[in-house]
């Protein structure tokens, strides 16, 4: 069975700061990977997708590698904002719909 | 602009109630799900649906059920609620095929009491 850790399950960093958050998963065989915000209390909203034959995906300030061999994807967050403070999620895709999330980093971006 | 609406935001039922929980989208996905999501076990898919009237159970649908009656709308049901059933609640909808995005609701914050 897929699973899916993310490592730190908080960082707290200043602002202006570059960061690297992480998402491992057990089973390299995935569709694709999406990484997700999450503001307390709300829903999730999606940042990024990378197809498993991709090994990056960029918008804005956020780029999303994936190392499909390794079971790994990182969240690079460039000059990092207070705004940015929020939770992320990272979620597996093994090709069936059944999406397989991870805990979680929860972010906190100090002015 | 993408949208998934769940009606309710927050609900408190009593033990024993029976609970609706009530997802539209206006993408015509053909995809919708159902999670619920606690600390410590992140999100947790209960049931999806792939078309109208067709549903599949997930990891955790004992306690539940769903309907899916148009496109549009998916439901979720607890038939008799109980304390362990309090948690967030989030529906989400994507289209047919594997590499579409799944775009989710604001979340429905359910306590049974």
């Amino acid at each position: 069975k897929q699973e899916v850790t993310q490592i730190p399950a908080a960082l707290s960093v200043p602002e202006g700061e570059n960061l690297v958050l992480n998402c491992s998963f057990t089973d390299s065989a995935i569709y694709n990977l999406q990484w997700f915000r999450q503001d307390p209390g709300k829903g999730l909203t999606s940042l990024l997708l990378i197809q498993s034959s991709q090994r990056e995906q960029t918008s804005g300030r956020l780029n999303a590698s994936l190392d499909k061999s390794s079971g790994r994807s990182t969240l690079y967050i460039a000059a990092s904002q207070p705004g940015d403070s929020a939770t992320y999620l990272c979620a597996v895709n093994p090709g069936n719909n059944d999406m397989r999330f991870g805990a979680g980093t929860r972010l906190t971006v100090k002015p | 602009d993408v949208k998934v609406t769940q009606s309710s935001r927050y609900l408190v039922k009593r033990t024993g109630e029976k609970v609706f929980l009530e997802c539209v989208q206006d993408m015509d996905h053909e995809n919708m799900f159902w999670y619920r999501q606690d600390p410590g076990l992140g999100l947790r898919l209960i049931y999806f649906s792939y078309d109208v009237k067709m549903k599949e159970k997930g990891d955790i649908p004992e306690g539940y059920s769903v309907s899916r009656e148009k496109k549009e709308r998916f439901s979720l049901i607890l038939e008799s609620a109980s304390t362990n059933q309090t948690s967030m609640y989030l529906c989400a909808s994507s289209g047919r095929g594997l590499g579409n995005t799944i775009y989710f609701g604001e979340g429905s914050w359910l306590t049974v009491v």
